[in-house]
């Protein structure tokens, strides 16, 4: 079975623009989940999405914004990049919105502002 | 939100030596997750605990929660190469918000 993916693998983008990150969650995954980890650091919760509903945010700025999709895939959206934005973007999945699962991580995409 | 404060930030160990990172909270967790991250690589997850107490092994590895659920540890038995990675702890909070702590990440000299 196919895991979590993501694209693109890496982006490369300038100050002031926007990207779009794509994610896919193990197939029967519902939850998808999205985080933001800086170089040195543990990854940071950005957006919860079950069932097309935001089930929780993170302490991330309006520039960020996602969504989830019928088929359970989601995009992660942020604009008017920032250099404090290069960063690798992880989507997890997890087989349902609550309880305690474990997640699974997608290889991310390596997001490089200049 | 709840915290987690990791120790220690880096290890160097030698092959064969023992390797321990801890997880600790200023208040009571109602569980942990343990994930490792090779260099390059996405988080993989590892065990989850959830019981005062609790003790769970896989192969070299001893995960322990601690009887007030304020800390947890990693204890790996001769390390090998392929152990190399940071480590990391979470804790679920809410729907499926994973916070993460620092991380120990753990280097080896073969």
């Amino acid at each position: 079975d196919a895991g979590v993916t993501q694209s693109p693998t890496h982006l490369i983008k300038t100050r002031g623009q926007h990207v779009t990150l794509r994610c896919s969650p193990i197939s029967g995954h519902k939850s998808v989940s999205w985080y933001q980890q800086v170089l040195g650091q543990g990854p940071q919760f950005i957006f919860q999405y079950y069932e097309k509903e935001e089930r929780g945010r993170g302490n991330f700025p309006d520039r960020f914004s996602a969504r989830q999709f019928p088929n359970y895939s989601s995009e992660l959206n942020v604009n008017a990049l920032l250099l404090g934005d290069s960063a690798l973007y992880l989507c997890a999945s997890s087989l349902d919105g609550g309880g305690l699962y474990e997640q699974f991580f997608g290889p991310g995409t390596r997001l490089t502002v200049l | 939100g709840q915290q987690v404060m990791q120790i220690p930030q880096y290890q160097h160990v030698q092959e064969g030596e023992d390797f321990t990172t801890y997880c600790n909270s200023s208040t009571t967790l109602s569980n942990i997750q343990w994930y490792k991250q090779r260099p390059g690589g996405h988080p993989v997850f590892l065990i989850q605990l959830v019981k005062s107490g609790e003790v769970k092994k896989q192969k070299r590895l001893t995960f322990q929660f601690g009887e007030a659920k304020k800390n947890s540890s990693l204890h790996i038995t001769a390390t090998q190469t392929t152990d190399v990675g940071t480590y990391f702890c979470g804790l679920i909070q809410g729907a499926q918000k994973l916070v993460f702590g620092q991380g120990t990440r753990l280097t080896i000299n073969p």
